[in-house]
C-alpha cells in the first residue's frame, strides 16, 4: 500500500494552523498513525488510529480521516513543532510510510 | 516504561552481514510484535519487517531474501542479520514496539547508524 503525503515541505509562522494530508493508494479504514521526527531523535508516535492522540501529545494536534484520504492538523504552531512529519499505514504488511513533510519555520 | 536500545557494528563490509541486537527493558518481550525500521540518511522511513515473542517473523518483501530476525526471551532481546548488504543499506537503524490492535509503533529505540563501506 504506498502512502502519499503533500506537501512534501512547508514553511509557516508560529501561530499559524497547518494541514498535512496524507492519501493510501487503497483503503485502509482508519489503520494510519502520524509520527513527528526531529533531526537525529527517532519518530515519535503522535495520532494513531486516526484521530486518537497519543498520550502526553498537546492538544494542539489533531487528525481525521478513513479509507483512503488523511489529515494531520496542528492548530497554533509553537516552536517545538518544527520537525518532519511521517504518516504510516497498518492495515496490511508490508508497513508503510509515507515520503514525510519537512515543516519549517518561515 | 519501555525501553529499546539497539547495538552492533557501525560499519560493515559490502557483500557481508548487518547483524544488530535490540535489547528490551521495563517490559516483556513476550507481548506485542518487534519491528525492525531502518531510515537512510537524509530519506523516509522504510519498514524492514517484525517478529514475535514465539519467532514468528514477517518480512518487507523488498528485503526478505536477505533477512533474518530472531527472537531470545530469556535476555528480553530480538535480533536482525541483513546479509549481502551493499550502500543503499547504509541507514539508521530503529527497533521499535507495535501494539496489538489498531496496530501502531508506540515505543522506539535511539536508532544506530549503520554504514556499507568497504
Amino acid at each position: 500500500i504506498q502512502m502519499t503525503q503533500s506537501p512534501s515541505s512547508l514553511s509557516a509562522s508560529i501561530g499559524d494552523r497547518v494541514t498535512i494530508t496524507c492519501r493510501a493508494s487503497q483503503t485502509i479504514s482508519t489503520y494510519l498513525n502520524w509520527y513527528q521526527q526531529k533531526p537525529g531523535k527517532a519518530p515519535k508516535l503522535l495520532i494513531y488510529a486516526a484521530s486518537n492522540l497519543q498520550s502526553g501529545v498537546p492538544s494542539s494536534f489533531s487528525g481525521r480521516g478513513s479509507g483512503t484520504d488523511f489529515t494531520l492538523t496542528i492548530s497554533s504552531l509553537q516552536p517545538e513543532d518544527f520537525a518532519t512529519y511521517y504518516c504510516q499505514q497498518s492495515y496490511r504488511t508490508p508497513i508503510t510510510f509515507g515520503q514525510g513533510t519537512r515543516l519549517e519555520i518561515k | 516504561q519501555v525501553q529499546l536500545q539497539e547495538s552492533g557494528p557501525g560499519l560493515v563490509k559490502p557483500s557481508e552481514t548487518l547483524s544488530l541486537t535490540c535489547t528490551v527493558s521495563g517490559g516483556s518481550i513476550s507481548s506485542s510484535s518487534w519491528s525492525w525500521i531502518r531510515q537512510p540518511p537524509e530519506r523516509g522511513l522504510e519498514w524492514v519487517g517484525k517478529i514475535y515473542y514465539s519467532g514468528s517473523t514477517n518480512y518487507n518483501p523488498s528485503l526478505k531474501s536477505r533477512v533474518i530476525m530472531s527472537v531470545d526471551t530469556s535476555k528480553n532481546q530480538f535480533s536482525l542479520n541483513l546479509s549481502s548488504v551493499t550502500a543503499a543499506d547504509t541507514a539508521v537503524y530503529y527497533c521499535a514496539r507495535k501494539t496489538t490492535e489498531p496496530y501502531y509503533f508506540d515505543y522506539w529505540g535511539q536508532g544506530t547508524l549503520v554504514t556499507v563501506s568497504s
